[in-house]
């Protein structure tokens, strides 16, 4: 039983441009959360999608949006990069019937903005 | 969600047993207090959850405070691959966003 992947493993951009980071969700799951993780801090929530809908959403701009497509995997889209966004960016899934919100994390995409 | 406080950082040597501590004194009737760890290089893992109960598992056991304000974490014999930031967590039942704080960084002795 494969866990939750993510793609790609690092990636480097330059300020201003955009950038796509992709997760598939362990199986049998139907909820995916981002987070990103400065360097020496600890995760913190971007979003969580549940039937190719954002349910619930951190504090951060609308710079950064997300999809989820009917097979359960989902993206997230940062536009205009800052230096700033040099992060991991995480991405965990759920089962959004299960109340106790257990997640299952990836490996995480490390994100280099220049 | 309730905040939570650990120490920044703690030793131990290889097989001795660690206990955890985190704070939670804001904690709602319906928070879980839950336990990831990271390891370097990975994304966080699910250690263990609780609501009121003590809990045990094969990863370790978590011990709730009476009034829940504070839980404590136990790895009963620490070896090399448990070195990690171990994160507490409260979350309430309903949702799914996880709340980090900055963890205890574990090292562990051989």
């Amino acid at each position: 039983d494969a866990g939750v992947t993510q793609s790609p493993t690092h990636l480097i951009k330059t300020r201003g441009q955009q950038v796509t980071l992709r997760c598939s969700p362990k199986s049998g799951h139907d909820t995916v959360s981002w987070y990103q993780q400065a360097l020496g801090q600890g995760p913190q929530f971007i979003f969580q999608y549940y039937e190719e809908e954002e349910r619930q959403r951190g504090n951060f701009p609308d710079r950064f949006s997300g999809h989820q497509f009917p097979n359960y995997s989902s993206e997230l889209n940062v536009n205009a990069l800052l230096l700033g966004d040099s992060a991991l960016y995480l991405c965990a899934s759920s089962l959004i019937s299960f109340s106790t919100d257990t997640q299952y994390f990836g490996p995480g995409t490390r994100l280099t903005v220049l | 969600d309730a905040k939570t406080t650990q120490p920044n950082s703690m030793e131990s040597n290889e097989e001795e047993p660690v206990h955890l501590p985190c704070n939670h004194s804001t904690i709602s009737g319906t928070d879980y207090i839950h336990w990831y760890r990271q390891l370097p290089s990975q994304g966080p893992e699910y250690v263990i959850h609780g609501l009121t109960s003590n809990v045990n598992n094969r990863m370790a056991s978590l011990a709730i405070a009476e009034d829940r304000k504070s839980s404590t974490l136990i790895l009963h014999r620490a070896t090399l691959r448990d070195a990690a930031v171990y994160y507490c967590i409260c979350s309430k039942a309903a949702g799914n966003k996880l709340t980090f704080g900055g963890g205890t960084r574990v090292l562990v002795k051989p």
